[in-house]
């Protein structure tokens, strides 16, 4: 069984361009869940999903990031406008919540110069 | 509020020698716990949990895990270390509030030959 998909795996951007980051978490898993990994501020949550439902976007940073969840099999973190600070690793989880267990996808390195 | 700390952001060992990476959490009832390997560039792997029952967990790749509430710790060993295993390490809670984790801040092991 295939894991959590991400795409694009690395994007490099200029500051005040859109950016659309893509997951497909693991089929069968209802919970959804968007991390920021930075050096400064290591692993944070930013929003996380239950049956494409958003639960808590408490750790969105401001109104430029937006996230989607259409479908069972597909959602979006949106920067727009995007900035240098925003560059980091961004990843995807998925998990059934039993334990609160997340498998995660490899993430997107984004670079916005 | 549940947090966790990893009180080595760096250890070094030498290949071949034991390996104990330290994990303390803050929770009021019985935790869910993980371990989760990062190699570099790379995603989070799942490499051990604990919901409950024997409080010495058995992972992936040799390590092991033991849960001790009384210290309320949840410390990673290896008995030897594999050059293969130099990663950043984290050690995570399951939230009481929905399925999310608290993360620690990461353990960087460094293998020296």
């Amino acid at each position: 069984d295939a894991g959590v998909i991400q795409s694009p795996r690395h994007e490099v951007t200029e500051m005040g361009q859109e950016v659309t980051l893509r997951c497909k978490p693991i089929s069968g898993h209802d919970y959804l869940f968007w991390y920021r990994q930075t050096m400064m501020r290591g692993l944070e949550l930013l929003i996380y999903f239950n049956n494409n439902v958003p639960i808590d976007d408490s750790g969105m940073p401001e109104d430029r990031f937006s996230a989607k969840m259409p479908n069972a099999s597909f959602s979006t973190l949106k920067i727009q406008p995007s900035e240098p600070r925003d560059s980091a690793v961004y990843f995807c989880a998925s998990g059934t919540g039993i334990n609160n267990e997340q498998f995660f996808g490899p993430g997107t390195r984004l670079t916005v110069l | 509020a549940q947090s966790v700390t990893q009180p080595d952001i760096h250890i070094t060992v030498s290949e071949g020698a034991s390996l104990e990476l330290r994990c303390n959490y803050s929770y009021g009832a019985t935790p869910y716990l993980f371990w989760y390997v990062q190699s570099p560039g790379q995603g989070l792997q799942l490499l051990l949990k604990y919901f409950s029952g024997d409080t010495l967990v058995q992972g992936i790749k040799g390590f092991e895990a033991e849960f001790k509430r009384s210290q309320s710790s949840f410390n990673l060993r290896k008995p030897s270390v594999h050059w293969s295993d130099a990663a950043e390490y984290f050690c995570a809670v399951g939230a009481n509030n929905g399925n999310k984790l608290v993360f620690g801040a990461g353990t960087i092991l460094r293998v020296k030959s």
